[in-house]
């Protein structure tokens, strides 16, 4: 089991430019949330997808920022017209159960992806 | 607003000795609360967690005391090692609700 898998690991866009970030859940995993972490600071929760849905995107900011869970292939952060305050490290992670079910909601992160805007 | 508070922000421990760091939570519906651990370049992986039916929780070094009156609960690193070095944080979740996390404590563990 390969875990949660991120790609890329690092990014870096100069002001203005997209970035895409990609995240391929653990095997068996439906539910894909992606959180942020800002140096020296924890982590923030930003979107909840199940596979082509949005389920709880109450973190994301309202512009700028798009994510998606496609029926097929790795959920995808969109950030346009990244800014430096863009930057930071954005984790994704994956879980059996999701919000509706019953149990404690264990997540496994991935390694995350670093995000440097000039 | 649903938050975790956690200390310290930072913390020093001799090898050998017992590292300790404190959560406080506000929202009495969160039932279940796990720590994570993080080493640099790392996502966080999960290292214990606790509900609030029981007091307290040990795995090998690791455990966690829950004072559910004062809505706080502690990780306790016995034996500390320097291999423990890394940043752990504190998380409280509602039922299968998003997790909230603390602010994370950078852990030292001097040789």
């Amino acid at each position: 089991n390969a875990g949660v898998m991120q790609n890329p690991r690092h990014l870096v866009r100069r002001r203005g430019q997209e970035a895409r970030l990609r995240c391929s859940p653990m095997k068996g995993h439906s539910h894909v949330y992606w959180y942020r972490q800002l140096p020296e600071e924890g982590l923030k929760f930003m979107v909840y997808l199940q596979k082509e849905n949005i389920i709880d995107e109450s973190g994301m900011p309202k512009e700028r920022f798009s994510a998606e869970f496609p029926k097929e292939g790795p959920s995808i952060l969109r950030i346009q017209q990244v800014v430096r305050g863009d930057s930071a490290a954005y984790f994704c992670a994956s879980s059996l159960l999701g919000t509706g079910q019953s149990g404690a909601n264990v997540l496994t992160f991935g390694a995350g992806s670093r995000l440097t805007v000039l | 607003q649903q938050q975790v508070k956690q200390s310290p922000q930072s913390l020093i421990v001799q090898k050998g000795g017992i590292s300790i760091i404190n959560c406080a939570y506000e929202n009495t519906a969160f039932d279940y609360f796990p720590w994570y651990q993080q080493f640099p370049g790392k996502g966080p992986a999960l290292l214990i967690a606790i509900r609030p039916d029981v007091s307290e929780k040990k795995e090998g070094r690791f455990t966690i005391s829950f004072n559910k009156s004062a809505k706080q609960f502690s990780l306790h690193i016995m034996d500390s090692q320097p291999g423990d070095s890394a940043t752990y944080f504190c998380a409280a979740v509602k039922g299968a609700q998003k997790l909230v996390f603390g602010q994370g404590t950078r852990l030292t563990i001097n040789p």
